[in-house]
């Protein structure tokens, strides 16, 4: 059975740092591509990075490009998003998904959350 | 830009429902294929695949959803609303970079 499970969330004031992980268990992590989502208080869906199975290619949203980092280590069965800079408008529940082989995001973990403020 | 439509959809249980998807750009590749999913956020969960690849039903969705559509334009069908089918439905291309969704629909019942 597929289980994600994103940690690392909290309150952080802006300009600061924060590591989000999601450990994931229930398939062969080393196969698959990971995408991370966020979704501020309220809002929809906002698409935040991908990376690829192999680590080879990673792919960023327009508004945090140059800011997040995303990695992997396929030995630990992690999942990582690095946040540099923060500001405000980075607030919210951060998942972790899985991409198919179609690409689509077939198994999400259930979130954490970041609160950007002084 | 992925444009929904409605953004609010008031159903009566056991009336079809219908969404609709629209990108500016072709979401055809030169597969045959369209990289356009559908998801579902219920009320306090974690969004879950509801169609994939613009008409195939994700694992253990029930067969009154349905998903149609090529190239630019995609619709989400409910064929007879179940009280658990409320929450908001978004859409999403999978074929550039950077991925996008809709803005969402959201279901709920009069």
């Amino acid at each position: 059975q597929v289980h994600l499970v994103e940690s690392g969330g909290g309150v952080v004031q802006p300009g600061k740092s924060l590591r989000l992980s999601c450990a994931a268990s229930g398939f062969t992590f080393s196969a698959y591509g990971m995408h991370w989502v966020r979704q501020a208080p309220g809002k929809g869906l906002d698409w935040v990075a991908a990376i690829s199975y192999d680590e080879r290619n990673e792919n960023y949203g327009d508004s945090v490009k140059g800011r997040f980092i995303v990695s992997r280590d396929n030995v630990k069965n992690i999942l990582y998003l690095q946040m540099n800079s923060l500001r405000a408008e980075d607030t919210g529940r951060y998942f972790c998904a899985r991409m198919d082989t179609t690409t689509s995001l077939d198994h999400w973990g259930q979130g954490t959350l970041v609160i950007v403020s002084a | 830009v992925m444009t929904q439509s409605p953004i609010s959809l008031p159903v009566t249980p056991g009336e079809p429902a219908s969404i609709s998807c629209r990108s500016n750009k072709s979401l055809q590749h030169t597969n045959g294929f369209n990289y356009l999913d559908w998801y579902v956020q219920r009320p306090g969960q974690s969004p879950q695949l509801v169609i994939s690849m613009g008409s195939d039903r994700a694992s253990g969705v029930p067969d009154r959803f349905s998903g149609s559509g090529s190239d630019t334009d995609f619709t989400l069908k409910i064929s007879r609303v179940e009280v658990e089918d409320v929450g908001v439905y978004y859409c999403m291309q999978g074929l550039y970079a950077p991925r996008t969704f809709g803005q969402g629909t959201t279901v709920e019942i009069k």
